[in-house]
């Protein structure tokens, strides 16, 4: 079954600490991940894709084929990441270009 | 460019009436699709086209629901006989893509925000 988990419905940390999100994901094939962001009232964005491997607002996420991972990561959490986190994958190459979503995760980060 | 409109934001409506959403997507785009998000979940895919060719469809997407896009540009989302269960943020998305595995990230919109009294 094609399926993406977030095991955490929240993640609470402290400014300055570091944060990671996880994503596993259960798919046949090669797909492609994404984590989109959703700050208050604004609708979601795209903050990372897998195919990039860029760094964007200090976010990095890392496939991890072997334990079908896409794990989000940041060194040094800001108050202003505070928001809710998707990760989607897409079958791209297969062609299907859905996303499947995962149920996301809010990350709240406190002075 | 805006970006991914959607029209209404919000529609409240009496179990059993027919609703209409708009989705404009971004010019250049050829591929639209359409979501449904409910409390604590993210988007589940509802359907997909590719410039006026509707290609793929959900399971969740029964008969009650239809989706056009007749020039390949906006599209419509109607739901038939509304149910307390619709009720959901309707949300909708734009790529370009050209080919078999080529395809840009989608580009959301607000969504429309759906309630069945």
């Amino acid at each position: 079954a094609q399926r993406v988990t977030q095991p955490e419905k929240l993640l609470s940390v402290f400014k300055g600490a570091p944060v990671e999100l996880k994503c596993n994901y259960s798919y046949s094939g090669s797909p492609e991940l994404f984590w989109y962001v959703q700050y208050s009232r604004q609708r979601l964005q795209l903050l990372l894709r897998h195919i990039s491997r860029e760094s964007i607002k200090g976010f990095t996420a890392d496939l991890n084929k072997g334990e079908t991972s896409f794990h989000l990561k940041k060194p040094f959490a800001q108050e202003e990441d505070s928001a809710m986190y998707y990760c989607a994958l897409s079958g791209g190459a297969s062609g299907t270009y859905k996303y499947i979503f995962g149920t996301g995760t809010r990350l709240k980060v406190l002075a | 460019d805006t970006g991914v409109s959607q029209d209404p934001r919000h529609k409240i409506t009496k179990r059993g009436q027919n609703v209409t959403f708009r989705c404009d997507p971004i010019s250049e785009h050829n591929r639209l699709y359409w979501y449904r998000q409910t409390l604590g979940q993210g988007p589940e895919f509802l359907t997909y086209f590719q410039n006026e060719a509707q290609l793929e469809k959900s399971r969740l997407l029964s008969d009650r629901f239809s989706a056009e896009r007749p020039k390949g540009s906006f599209s419509t989302l109607e739901i038939q006989r509304t149910e307390q269960g619709d009720s959901a943020m309707y949300l909708c998305a734009s790529s370009l893509g050209f080919g078999t595995g080529s395809n840009q990230p989608q580009h959301f919109g607000d969504g429309t925000r759906l309630s069945i009294l």
